[in-house]
């Protein structure tokens, strides 16, 4: 079946390094790629998103990286800081608007002080 | 506003009750969502309504009724559920009006089934 998954379960980084989080996808037909982080007790909240006509694509101390020949997705957090702990979901939408968001097993990041 | 707005934060309650979770957007979205997320798991979506009308119904259990009164509110209604539905109860919304076509989530209701 079609899925989206993720590489690790858990990333314990130390704070003031760059995380790399990566993710999987199966379905050629995805052209719209999105990250979330969950903090705990809370709703996922959107970080950065990338479209299938573009490799990269940088935010505020985050990169989204976009492989088709594999079907690979990265996300980049530059110096991480604690409040970076959290669950990353990368989240794929097969391209008209309203389409189903499928979503990755999610990523747990720990920064170590 | 930029944001989605969900109550109650938390809600107790028996199988036999009937209870309704609310949210709530002003961004002017066209399509809001229902998930549902268990502990360690990523969000599972529940139904879609664009434009007021539900266009997807991921083959939920009739013990949970959604509604749409208007383009900013959305309920879901809940009656006989289970103690397996307890969970993080997620509303999203988006625009509908383009290929990128961002969700963004509210903070959910986490429920408790007795």
């Amino acid at each position: 079946g079609e899925s989206v998954g993720l590489h690790l379960p858990t990333l314990s980084v130390q704070e003031g390094d760059n995380s790399i989080i990566n993710c999987a996808y199966s379905n050629s037909a995805s052209d719209y790629f999105i990250w979330y982080k969950q903090e705990s007790g809370k709703g996922p909240q959107f970080i950065i998103d990338i479209r299938s006509n573009m490799d990269k694509r940088q935010g505020q101390r985050v990169t989204v990286l976009l492989n088709k020949t594999v079907k690979h997705l990265s996300l980049q957090i530059a110096a991480t800081q604690p409040g970076d702990s959290a669950v990353y979901f990368c989240a794929e939408n097969r391209g008209a608007a309203g389409n189903k968001l499928t979503f990755g097993g999610g990523t747990r990041v720990l920064v170590k002080p | 506003d930029t944001e989605v707005t969900q109550t109650p934060k938390h809600l107790v309650m028996g199988m036999t009750n009937k209870k309704s979770l609310k949210c709530e957007q002003h961004m002017g979205h066209r399509a809001m969502y229902w998930y549902k997320q268990k502990a360690k798991k990523p969000p599972e979506l529940m139904f879609v309504y664009s434009y007021e009308k539900l266009s997807i119904n991921e083959s939920v259990p009739s013990r949970f009724s959604p509604e749409c009164p208007n383009s900013s509110l959305l309920n879901l209604h809940l009656h006989a559920l289970q103690p397996e539905d307890s969970a993080l109860y997620l509303c999203a919304s988006s625009p509908w009006d383009s290929i990128t076509d961002t969700q963004y989530f509210g903070p959910g209701t986490r429920l408790t089934v007795l």
